[in-house]
């Protein structure tokens, strides 16, 4: 099953910080990452697919880059809605498909 | 508007069996495949299984942790997804949500989930 790591676990930003979330996977996944969104209690919410294609809806603020091994989510000015759970996921080499662990988002 | 509603959950003891609903609207259930994840209180997210759609001949397939004790089915007429729970084990305890591919292929390779329902919880305990 191919691995992948996110980093760091959690942080700390302010309203109106950039925050950049990095998911390495174990082998190469060429394009095949998504990033999804999770508020406390809530479902997932897909934020970006295939890397960096935004999912309809998504706030433009939200981007995705990376191929191969390793990939970034960046949040070009933090808001009040975006603290919450991130997560990437691959669709490479599946099934399975598999999960990081996640990234917490929370105000400092 | 495209939703998804899961149901079934709820308490069981270990070695028993429940089964989930996932019922779907706002779109063509029968053309898309669907999905089943899963979140334990307070981890991240597991892949539990997948059902194509009937074009490609409705197959599914299974996480290891789950083979052999879950089963996927769908019903195209009612647009219901189904997961049937067997041999409940202490750590299948989790939130299970249903999801919607919105591509039409075959290929599992590229998948992403558009539409999630808002969760069951299944507690297995005795």
């Amino acid at each position: 099953d191919i691995q992948m790591t996110q980093s760091p676990s959690s942080l700390s930003a302010s309203v109106g910080d950039r925050v950049t979330i990095t998911c390495r996977a174990s082998q190469s996944i060429s394009t095949y990452l998504n990033w999804y969104q999770q508020r406390p209690g809530k479902a997932p919410k897909l934020l970006i697919y295939a890397a960096s294609s935004l999912q309809s809806g998504v706030p433009s603020r939200f981007s995705g880059s990376g191929s191969g091994t390793d990939f970034t989510l960046t949040i070009s000015s933090l808001q009040p809605e975006d603290f919450a759970t991130y997560y990437c996921q691959q669709s490479y080499g599946t099934p399975p498909l598999t999960f990081g662990g996640g990234t917490k988002v929370e105000i400092k | 508007e495209v939703q998804l509603e899961e149901s079934g959950g709820g308490l069981a003891q270990p070695g028993r069996s429940l089964r989930l609903s996932c019922t779907a609207s706002g779109f063509s259930f029968g053309d898309y495949g669907m999905n089943w994840f899963r979140q334990a209180p307070g981890k991240g997210l597991e892949w539990v299984g997948f059902i194509r759609n009937r074009a490609y001949g409705g197959t599914t397939d299974y996480a290891a942790s789950v083979r052999g004790r879950f089963t996927i089915s769908r019903d195209d007429s009612k647009s219901i997804a189904y997961l049937q729970m067997n041999s409940l084990k202490t750590e299948d305890t989790a939130v299970y949500y249903c999801t919607r591919d919105p591509r039409v292929v075959l290929a599992a390779r590229g998948a992403y989930f558009d539409y999630w329902g808002q969760g069951t919880l299944v507690t297995v305990s005795s």
